[in-house]
């Protein structure tokens, strides 16, 4: 079993809808969660740093870790064309190692 | 501007032909890494270095050596490259290893290997 596992998509939804990306992982002992932004061409850019269960809300983003259900997820709110990109979970795992899913790439439709 | 930088960004080379790709970042950080990134896999790590002159593997590290003699640097380098290794390979950087929330990663290397 993968630790971090996360559906590849891809995900195209209209400009202003609400998007959801998910990722679920093996390990409960994991406390650092981690959204990366890469768009095409590009290194990867972190969105949303979070610790334990919770959510964290920065603009049109929210971040949500469910520790009980090994879940966590990403909230886009009125979704941009700007926002087309791949998406990448992350989890801190330890003070060397982050553990990356494999992206799921999300398409807005103008 | 805070940026970490690649070089060469695509490279074609042929087998056993050793490379190396060029990492530097200015923003003082200690931490560094490399990861490689393939399709259905995400990115996958090969190397880090917690601060100058200490280097240690990452999940991926066969085929690849890494050096660390200055801060700013963190040169990636394949002695005798394969077609396995052609991926998208990216550098990484942050204030520490328990800073994560500061990392920041370069553009990218793209390396074909024929």
């Amino acid at each position: 079993q993968k630790e971090v596992e996360q559906d590849p998509g891809p995900l195209s939804v209209p400009e202003g809808a609400i998007v959801s990306l998910n990722c679920t992982y093996s390990n409960s002992a994991f406390q650092y969660f981690m959204w990366y932004r890469q768009y095409s061409r590009k290194g990867p850019e972190l969105l949303m740093y979070t610790y334990s269960s919770g959510n964290k809300e920065d603009g049109r983003f929210t971040a949500q870790v469910d520790k009980s259900s090994k879940y966590i997820s990403l909230f886009i709110r009125d979704s941009q064309p700007s926002d087309s990109a791949t998406y990448l979970c992350a989890i801190d795992s330890s003070a060397s190692k982050i553990i990356f899913g494999s992206g799921t790439r999300l398409s807005i439709r103008p | 501007e805070a940026q970490v930088t690649q070089n060469p960004r695509y490279l074609i080379t042929v087998t056993g032909k050793k490379l190396t790709v060029t990492c530097s970042q200015n923003m003082n950080h200690e931490y560094m890494s490399w990861y490689r990134q393939d399709p259905g896999l995400g990115l996958r790590q090969i190397y880090y270095s917690m601060n100058v002159e200490v280097t240690d593997k990452g999940d991926v590290p066969e085929g690849y050596k890494v050096s660390r003699k200055e801060k700013r640097n963190f040169p990636l380098i394949l002695e005798s490259p394969s077609p396995n290794q052609t991926s998208l390979y990216f550098c990484a950087s942050s204030l520490s290893a328990g800073e994560q929330e500061t990392q920041y990663f370069g553009p990218g290397t793209r390396l074909l290997v024929l």
